[in-house]
């Protein structure tokens, strides 16, 4: 059974749809993380959690907007999608201690036409 | 200049060879250093982590991070064709929220 789920694995939008990413977890960490992942650049932090009143921005937030509806939900919006944000997208938890541990969902792979 | 650099490879070996995997960092904070595995179609995950230098083993796997240098390595022994994957290394300060990630590196061991 698999600890982070995400949702779609795999969708094909144009440029200016909205699209949302979805993203829920049964490990009970507050920590959620959303990344980008491209070649050459690896993981890039989007927006990241610590709990349900706490949303952060990361390093790449322009053109994305987030939504932690509870605990265990953790959703990625691009408003208006542009081709650059064609990439696999990660969602991640961790409980937040030590080295920070991140558990990853299996992915999204966006592309935008 | 990014905060760590990590060759993409592609890195071909044959089976059984010993693989080196490097990474270095410019941030002089970070004290855990972590490897994280990748298959194809998958999403990371943890392989082995070190907290501030020196060496940790497990099995096959030995990771080594060299403090003075700001150099992190990660050694497999006995590579197996189901090791090939990317492997994407890792690093955090103490008490800290984000993980910088290498770009990771594209390892195929041939049977």
């Amino acid at each position: 059974d698999a600890d982070v789920t995400q949702t779609p694995r795999n969708r094909i939008t144009k440029t200016g749809k909205r699209i949302m990413l979805e993203c829920s977890q049964t490990k009970g960490h507050d920590r959620m993380y959303w990344y980008r992942q491209d070649p050459g650049l690896g993981l890039r932090l989007i927006y990241y959690s610590f709990d349900v009143k706490d949303i952060n921005k990361g390093e790449i937030s322009d053109g994305y907007s987030v939504s932690r509806q509870a605990q265990a939900k953790f959703s990625l919006s691009l408003e208006s999608a542009i081709p650059n944000q064609t990439a696999l997208y990660f969602c991640a938890t961790s409980v937040g201690q030590g080295s920070n541990e991140q558990f990853f969902g299996p992915g999204t792979r966006l592309t935008v036409l | 200049q990014k905060e760590v650099e990590q060759d993409p490879g592609p890195l071909s070996v044959p089976e059984g060879a010993i693989v080196s995997l490097n990474c270095t960092y410019s941030n002089s904070a970070f004290q855990y250093f972590m490897w994280y595995r990748q298959y194809s179609r998958k999403g990371p995950e943890l392989l082995m982590y070190t907290y501030s230098s020196g060496n940790k083993e497990d099995g096959r796997f030995t990771a080594q991070v060299d403090k003075s240098s700001k150099y992190i390595s990660l050694f497999i022994r006995d590579s197996q064709p189901s090791d090939s994957a990317t492997y994407l290394c890792a690093m955090s300060v103490v008490g800290g929220f984000k993980t910088i990630f290498g770009a990771g590196t594209r390892l195929f061991v041939k049977a």
